[in-house]
């Protein structure tokens, strides 16, 4: 079992449509990332998470301490947020990395 | 924040031969790790390159296999020793920020083995 799930795991949105990535966790975490990785295989820190809600632009990222939980939203999407989007938790001395969900947003 | 080149940005590579990947911060950080993604999959981590030290490696991977070098806070190389088409992947730097709480990433060299 991985101890970082993500969903879904597959997206296609159309231009403007609002986006929610979600992922869960198994462990204890002193901090949780969202990261984007574009075609080209580079990684962009999005957000960095220990409670509560962060936003930067578009993008909004919400973490449930108590339920082990975040969610990434994109609002008015749009075709360059088409990447693959990484769930990442810090656990002790290690990082857990989720699958990633890989999300294409068409014009 | 950290910025990290890594060089090369993509190769690829005869069966058998070995590859040097190098990765320069633009800062002295403490913790270099290296990873690898294969196809899709999620990352891996290697190991975690120490400055003076050997390198950790994580379960699954040797020190034979992948030579790790560290010879200053701002530089690392990561050497994939006689390659197989299975060793095809995104190999990626990265560096913990100064609370070690915030991580940082290269923009990685993607390997292809034939």
């Amino acid at each position: 079992k991985n101890e970082v799930e993500q969903s879904p795991q597959n997206l296609t949105a159309q231009e403007g449509e609002f986006i929610t990535i979600n992922c869960s966790y198994s462990v204890g975490i002193s901090a949780l990332h969202w990261l984007q990785q574009h075609p080209g295989g580079g990684i962009v820190s999005l957000f960095m998470l220990s409670s509560g809600k962060k936003k930067h632009g578009r993008l909004i990222a919400t973490i449930n301490i108590q339920e082990k939980h975040s969610s990434l939203h994109i609002t008015a999407s749009h075709p360059r947020d088409s990447a693959v989007y990484i769930c990442a938790v810090r656990g002790g001395n290690q990082f857990y990395f989720g699958t990633g969900t890989s999300l294409t947003v068409i014009p | 924040s950290a910025v990290i080149s890594q060089k090369p940005s993509r190769d690829i590579c005869q069966r058998g031969t070995s590859l040097t990947i190098q990765c320069q911060v633009d800062s002295q950080v403490t913790m270099m790790f290296w990873y690898r993604q294969q196809p899709g999959q999620s990352l891996t981590l290697i190991a975690t390159a120490n400055q003076g030290s050997e390198a950790t490696y994580e379960s699954g991977f040797v020190i034979d296999k992948f030579p790790i070098s560290r010879p200053n806070l701002t530089f690392s190389t990561l050497t994939v020793s006689n390659m197989s088409p299975e060793d095809s992947s995104i190999y990626l730097c990265s560096v913990a920020g100064t609370d070690s709480y915030e991580q940082y990433f290269g923009p990685g060299t993607r390997l292809t083995v034939t």
